[in-house]
């Protein structure tokens, strides 16, 4: 059974830095082709892909958001976390980590439940 | 970048009817990297079709992808009350290596 859950702070302050983590099971980011990825949602609003990292540490980024974003993961722990830095009101959203099951698959097969992040002072 | 457009924004139907989907690609899209998702309120999203026409593990076949190019559609063939939700189209560049979403098509019940 492939899960994901996504923790990290509800309440960030404008011009601070978020790190959130995505732990997951079910499945290796050390076996070949597989992926974790982050993706936003302000509320009523649409989906926004944010980046993704593979099992052999490739990283892919929004070119939008690029300048503020890091991915990174502990294959050990399996966890993906999801540094952007300077946060302004108009990132407050719940944030998705999903999985794609290879490289060039195109798609999200497993999603975490979301956790809502709000900025504000 | 490529922008996913879907049509209609909102589309009102019964149970029983059919829903037809449309999602349209500023340039022309890999159908290999073309999926919907389908998302209902409180909850993330569902994967439900990929490579534009392949259905996902679980999902009922009422529930098909078609389309190329810069065309593609989600066809319901007949609504169910639990069908009745937000649909997103998604691609993946496989030039840019990114990933972009369309803006949603909710489906309300008639």
């Amino acid at each position: 059974q492939i899960t994901l859950k996504e923790s990290g702070p509800t309440l960030v302050k404008p011009t601070q830095t978020l790190t959130l983590t995505c732990t997951f099971s079910g499945f290796s980011l050390s076996t070949s082709g597989v992926g974790v990825g982050w993706i936003r949602q302000p509320p009523g609003k649409a989906l926004e892909w944010l980046a993704l990292i593979y099992w052999d540490d490739d990283k892919r980024y929004s070119p939008s958001l690029k300048s503020r974003l890091t991915i990174t993961k502990d294959t050990s722990k399996n966890q993906v976390v999801l540094t952007m830095t300077n946060m302004d009101p108009v990132d407050t959203a719940t944030y998705y980590c999903a999985r794609t099951p290879r490289r060039v698959a195109g798609y999200f097969d497993y999603w975490g439940q979301g956790t809502l992040v709000t900025v504000s002072s | 970048e490529i922008v996913l457009t879907q049509s209609p924004g909102t589309l009102s139907l019964s149970p029983g009817e059919r829903a037809t989907l449309s999602c349209r690609a500023s340039q022309s899209v890999s159908s290999s990297y073309l999926a919907w998702y389908q998302q209902k309120p409180g909850q993330a999203p569902r994967l439900l079709i990929y490579g534009a026409s392949s259905r996902a593990t679980g999902i009922p076949d009422r529930f098909s992808g078609s389309g190329s190019g810069t065309d593609f559609t989600l066809t319901i063939s007949r609504l169910e009350p639990e069908d009745f939700a937000v649909y997103y189209c998604q691609q993946y560049g496989s030039s840019t290596r990114a990933y972009t979403f369309g803006q949603g098509t909710k489906l309300e019940i008639k």
